[in-house]
């Protein structure tokens, strides 16, 4: 009974394909964000969806698409993947606003485009 | 905008020696601040985090104070193991999102 789960944990792929990234939270939270992780571990806000609702879009190629059809799924598909798309992907969730709470990673989708 | 720097690592330690990872940030208003721990391979696990200044953020023998005189949030521990060698991450919000540290990796030698 994970808390938040995400499929698949790892993804290997060849450039110009598209792939979806799948996210689950069963502790019914109402805000969930994806971040990515470089090489280096450095990590960036992706989006942040509340209640179904797109709140947060930081730049990110429109090559990514966040879908999330109810509160407790938010997928992320990449469309013409490209080598630098190579990196691991968090989904988090968090109750109300980050500032109180915190958030609750995933395991991660470690996604190598070769 | 807000940020958060933390020390370089990697940090090396020999088991029962003291931990000092530093934290200062940078951030309009009063964010919440967190240290989060990453272990090979998983994904990131709150540590601890205190939402007003002064406060003391405390979990399996780490902590950390909330110095807003100083912006800092330096996460501290007397005595390591083996067992906490990963990467740790300070953080903050004020608000909507969580914006974190680079990160520290830290090596703990038996």
């Amino acid at each position: 009974d994970t808390a938040v789960s995400q499929t698949p944990k790892y993804l290997v792929t060849q450039m110009g394909n598209d792939k979806s990234i799948k996210c689950e939270q069963n502790l019914g939270h109402d805000t969930m964000y994806w971040y990515k992780q470089d090489s280096k571990k450095f990590l960036k806000i992706m989006f942040s969806y509340n209640n179904k609702e797109l709140i947060i879009n930081e730049t990110v190629p429109n090559r990514f698409s966040p879908k999330s059809p109810d509160k407790a799924h938010l997928n992320l598909h990449i469309n013409s993947l490209e080598l630098g798309d190579s990196a691991v992907y968090f989904c988090a969730s968090s109750q109300g606003s980050a500032r109180g709470s915190g958030y609750t990673f995933g395991s991660g989708t470690r996604l190598t485009v070769v | 905008g807000d940020s958060v720097t933390q020390m370089e690592g990697p940090v090396t330690l020999s088991e029962e020696a003291f931990l000092t990872i530093n934290c200062t940030y940078t951030a309009t208003g009063y964010p919440s601040l967190f240290w989060y721990v990453q272990y090979p391979g998983e994904g990131l696990q709150l540590l601890l985090k205190a939402t007003k200044a002064d406060d003391k953020g405390s979990n399996k023998g780490f902590e950390a104070t909330y110095r807003k005189e100083t912006t800092s949030f330096h996460l501290e521990k007397g005595s390591v193991q083996v067992s906490d060698s990963a990467v740790y991450f300070c953080a903050l919000s004020g608000g909507d999102k969580i914006i974190f540290g680079k990160g520290t990796r830290l090596h703990i030698l038996p």
